[in-house]
């Protein structure tokens, strides 16, 4: 089946420093990418939806300028965490789907951020 | 999918039994899917078996099947043989080209 890879896989950081986590769709053409958002014992939020070359589309609620979304190539989109506080630790998941085919998301393994 | 239901938080069943996860959706498009997933204590998501709306067959995946009835807005899964392995959290979750919604997830508990 089709990989998703997510980079780095853990992360700690001080507060009020900005970190990038990447997702890279390793053996097929993500048309569109999706990042998405876990806090422990909960279930996943849709945070953003990305598709190459143009603007990310947030869900409502989510910060545009804090988290910074970038989907320059068909194989990578960026997540980026900029001035980053405790409470933006959480497991950040990401996905993609070839084309059209929206009838299966393919998962990275997610990243995990601990901001101190 | 708008909003995804489980209203079930944990659930535990005999190795070897059967047991039915519950969800209730609701959503304003005519063109979805709906999906099961699992996740393991590694936190990867790996799909269990997915429904397309339009389809009236219920989706089997060898153990795992659906029960979805389109008018009372309801996907269940149900696990046969149920086994170690089965252990994990269940998300049932909706949606198409825009992203998924997931329901609170169901923690199932598998008993030796």
């Amino acid at each position: 089946g089709a990989v998703v890879s997510q980079h780095p896989s853990w992360v700690i950081c001080k507060s009020g420093t900005s970190v990038k986590i990447e997702c890279r769709s390793l053996d097929f053409q993500a048309t569109t990418m999706f990042w998405y958002r876990q806090f422990p014992k909960q279930s996943l939020m849709l945070m953003a939806t990305s598709n190459e070359g143009s603007k990310a589309t947030y869900e409502q609620g989510v910060e545009k300028d804090k988290f910074l979304i970038n989907h320059a190539s068909l194989t990578l989109s960026t997540l980026t965490v900029t001035s980053a506080h405790p409470e933006d630790s959480s497991f950040y998941i990401c996905s993609a789907i070839s084309g059209s085919a929206y009838n299966e998301q393919f998962f990275g393994p997610g990243t995990r951020l601990t901001v101190l | 999918a708008q909003t995804v239901t489980q209203s079930q938080p944990e659930m535990s069943v005999q190795e070897a039994e059967t047991v039915t996860l519950s969800c209730t959706y609701d959503t304003s498009e005519s063109d979805y899917y709906l999906f099961w997933y699992k996740q393991p204590p590694s936190r990867q998501m790996i799909l269990v078996i997915r429904q397309e709306a339009y389809k009236q067959q219920n989706a089997t995946e060898n153990r795992f099947s659906v029960n979805f009835q389109k008018a009372a807005k309801s996907f269940s899964l149900k696990i046969s043989d149920s086994q170690l392995g089965d252990a994990a959290m269940y998300f049932c979750a909706g949606g198409g080209a825009d992203g998924l919604t997931f329901g609170k997830g169901t923690h199932l508990i598998i008993q030796p």
